[in-house]
């Protein structure tokens, strides 16, 4: 199947500090890539869709201002968390549906731990 | 997307075949049954799909009610690595619309 890499898989920054997590679809074009917040014990929560050359579209609740999202190409969206505050730690995970079938390819994740 | 339910939690012993079941009773026409699981700390996976019928791959098997209102997956022989959050949803067919995520059931494999 068609492969969604992230980066970094894991990090630690500073209160109000920004950290800026990269999904990339390694193997195939993805106009549209989604974005989704886990917190422990919790199920996924889809926090925005990212379009390639347009902006991203937020979920009621999530904060545009806060959570930058960027698709820089059609292999590339990145998710920038600004001013981070310890209750941004969670676990980030982005999808990328292929052109090719119906289904989402999921990136491994990236755990946001903000101290 | 249209809602589903299942059971918070199950066992199954190692070996035996899995079953989890998943009621979507407010399914529209073209509306398809997707299962994905999340081991621990990763990415949600793809498992399968259907709309009608039954269907099957190197993972697991989707029995789908002829009336569509529920279906069950199942693994035919578990192991320790199928130990996961599975989630059953329910969307129409087509890859680039956003997946909606219930709870899901943990399943725990049992040595």
């Amino acid at each position: 199947g068609a492969v969604v890499s992230q980066h970094p898989s894991w990090v630690i920054c500073k209160s109000g500090t920004s950290v800026k997590i990269e999904c990339r679809s390694l193997d195939f074009q993805a106009t549209t890539m989604f974005w989704y917040r886990q917190f422990p014990k919790q199920s996924l929560m889809l926090m925005a869709t990212s379009n390639e050359g347009s902006k991203a579209t937020y979920e009621q609740g999530v904060e545009k201002d806060k959570f930058l999202i960027n698709h820089a190409s059609l292999t590339l969206s990145t998710l920038t968390v600004t001013s981070a505050h310890p209750e941004d730690s969670s676990f980030y995970i982005c999808s990328a549906p292929s052109g090719t079938s119906s289904e989402q390819y999921f990136g491994p994740g990236t755990r946001l731990t903000v101290t | 997307d249209a809602k589903t339910t299942q059971p918070t939690s199950m066992d199954c012993a190692e070996g035996r075949a899995a079953n989890l079941p998943c009621n979507h009773s407010t399914i529209s026409g073209n509306e398809y049954v997707y299962w994905y699981r999340q081991i621990h700390s990763q990415g949600p996976q793809y498992i399968i799909h259907g709309l009608k019928n039954n269907e099957t791959n190197e993972m697991a098997s989707l029995i789908i009610t002829e009336d569509r209102k529920s279906s069950t997956l199942i693994l035919p022989h578990a192991t320790l690595r199928d130990t996961a959050v599975y989630y059953c949803i329910v969307r129409a067919g087509r890859g680039y619309q956003k997946v909606t995520f219930g709870i899901g059931t943990k399943l725990q494999v049992i040595p």
